[in-house]
């Protein structure tokens, strides 16, 4: 059974670079998509981006400038960058995948990491 | 960009029927996927491909397609079907990942 595990900082001050990092675990990296989600709290889902096994990425244009995700397939580890983070990036930061099937209908994810901004 | 939109809330009775719609433009094109999640956890995959379940997922939820409206649709309502429900879909002409608001359903 293919499992994610995630981990990265949780209290961040304006201005820093998030940072996160999900590591899979049961499977492969190669031949599937693997995502960003955050859900600020109380709120709606929101993609942030993904990269593929060839490394390709696709993000969120609202976040585009500020965003870098990459990977490490030898370590399979797949990371998120965030810069110049604000209050607004306050949220609960989960990776995802959709392993089983296309059409990135996502049936794995992470535990989710609570990324607090604040001065 | 591609919008999704949900009615933020649903109300039902325990045994009744629940139905969450997701609307978008030609949605009925697009494969939809449909989203539980509860608090404190992260979401769970409930229907994917517009009607079909994963594993372990009851099958009184099911789901339907066409025109500019997606449904999710939950049979004989339970206590513990009471969460918040979101749709997605994977947009192609854009190739980005679109979420409904999300729709929070109460089971009185």
């Amino acid at each position: 059974q293919v499992q994610l595990q995630q981990w990265g900082a949780g209290l961040l001050k304006p201005s820093e670079t998030l940072s996160l990092t999900c590591a899979i675990y049961g499977g492969s990296f190669s031949g599937y998509y693997w995502s960003w989600i955050r859900q600020p709290p109380g709120k709606g889902l929101e993609w942030i981006g993904e990269i593929s096994h060839s490394g390709s990425t696709n993000y969120n244009p609202s976040l585009k400038s500020r965003v870098t995700i990459s990977a490490d397939t030898s370590r399979n580890h797949f990371s998120l960058k965030l810069s110049s983070v604000t209050a607004a990036d306050t949220a609960v930061y989960y990776c995802a995948s959709g392993y089983i099937y296309a059409q990135r209908a996502f049936d794995i994810w992470g535990q989710g990491t609570m990324a607090t901004v604040s001065s | 960009s591609y919008v999704l939109t949900q009615p933020p809330s649903v109300s039902v009775a325990p045994g009744k029927t629940a139905r969450i719609t997701c609307g978008g433009n030609n949605i009925g094109s697009k494969s939809v996927h449909w989203y539980q999640q509860k608090p404190g956890q992260a979401p769970v995959l409930v229907i994917y491909y517009d009607s079909d379940r994963p594993s372990g997922i009851p099958e009184r939820f099911s789901g339907s397609n066409s025109g500019n409206t997606a449904t999710l649709t939950i049979s004989r309502v339970e206590a513990g079907d009471e969460a918040d429900y979101y749709c997605q879909v994977w947009d192609t002409s854009s190739d980005q990942v679109v979420f409904g608001g999300g729709t929070k359903l109460t089971v009185l």
